[in-house]
């Protein structure tokens, strides 16, 4: 059973705009979040993280937003970019070392 | 230069002829992990490693095998491939599974006919 999940399959948005992704995950015990950005043909690249003993994390044009009590992150990108466009993966870690990803977003960052 | 190879990078073979994609790391990683990622699935992790000689199953494990006799390698086999693991195969290292450390491979498209 997805224990995170990526309800929107794409994401279309104008260049120099706000993108917001978002993520949702069933397992209280997840701690640490992170984004993962996707090009065709390459590996996954780390984007951001959080913890879950934060609600916010910031590292330039991207910010994290995680709200505990929804079990609810999400990405911003802003402004956005071409460059931008890729497929976003949010993932979640328990207490253990396992990965688990949701599905991915494919956003488009149009000029 | 810092990275995570796969071989073969792609690779067309039929069910039930045993397989092995490599991995290999040269940032002296502790962890390494094995994904695969299919069309409306996602990444679903198969195995990971937290150090030599220590691996555990991850979320879908069944039909292969790894093993981690050596930190900076890290295969991946399946001994009787089956069509339904055609994939895309990423494989990944970190100093720890947390954090941004994580490096992915640029993965291995495997088609099982």
């Amino acid at each position: 059973d997805q224990q995170v999940k990526q309800n929107s399959p794409s994401l279309s948005v104008q260049e120099g705009r706000i993108s917001i992704l978002n993520c949702d995950y069933t397992n209280s015990m997840f701690d640490y979040f992170l984004w993962y950005k996707k090009y065709p043909a390459e590996g996954p690249t780390f984007l951001i993280s959080i913890s879950s003993i934060k609600d916010k994390n910031e590292d330039g044009r991207f910010t994290v937003f995680l709200n505990k009590s929804a079990k609810h992150l999400s990405l911003h990108i802003v402004p956005s970019q071409p460059g931008d466009s890729a497929v976003y993966f949010c993932a979640a870690l328990n207490s253990g070392y396992a990965l688990n990803f949701g599905k991915g977003t494919s956003l488009l960052v149009t000029p | 230069e810092a990275q995570v190879t796969q071989n073969p990078r792609y690779l067309i073979t039929v069910t039930g002829k045993k397989l092995t994609v490599t991995c290999s790391q040269n940032m002296n990683h502790e962890y390494m992990s094995w994904y695969r990622q299919d069309p409306g699935l996602g990444l679903r992790q198969i195995y990971y490693s937290m150090n030599v000689e220590v691996t555990d199953k991850g979320d879908v494990p069944e039909g292969y095998k790894v093993s981690r006799k050596e930190k900076r390698n890290f295969p991946l086999i399946l001994e009787s491939p089956s069509p339904n693991q055609t994939s895309l195969y990423f494989c990944a290292s970190g100093w720890e599974a947390r954090g941004e450390t994580q490096y992915f491979g640029p993965g291995t498209r495997l088609l099982v006919l």
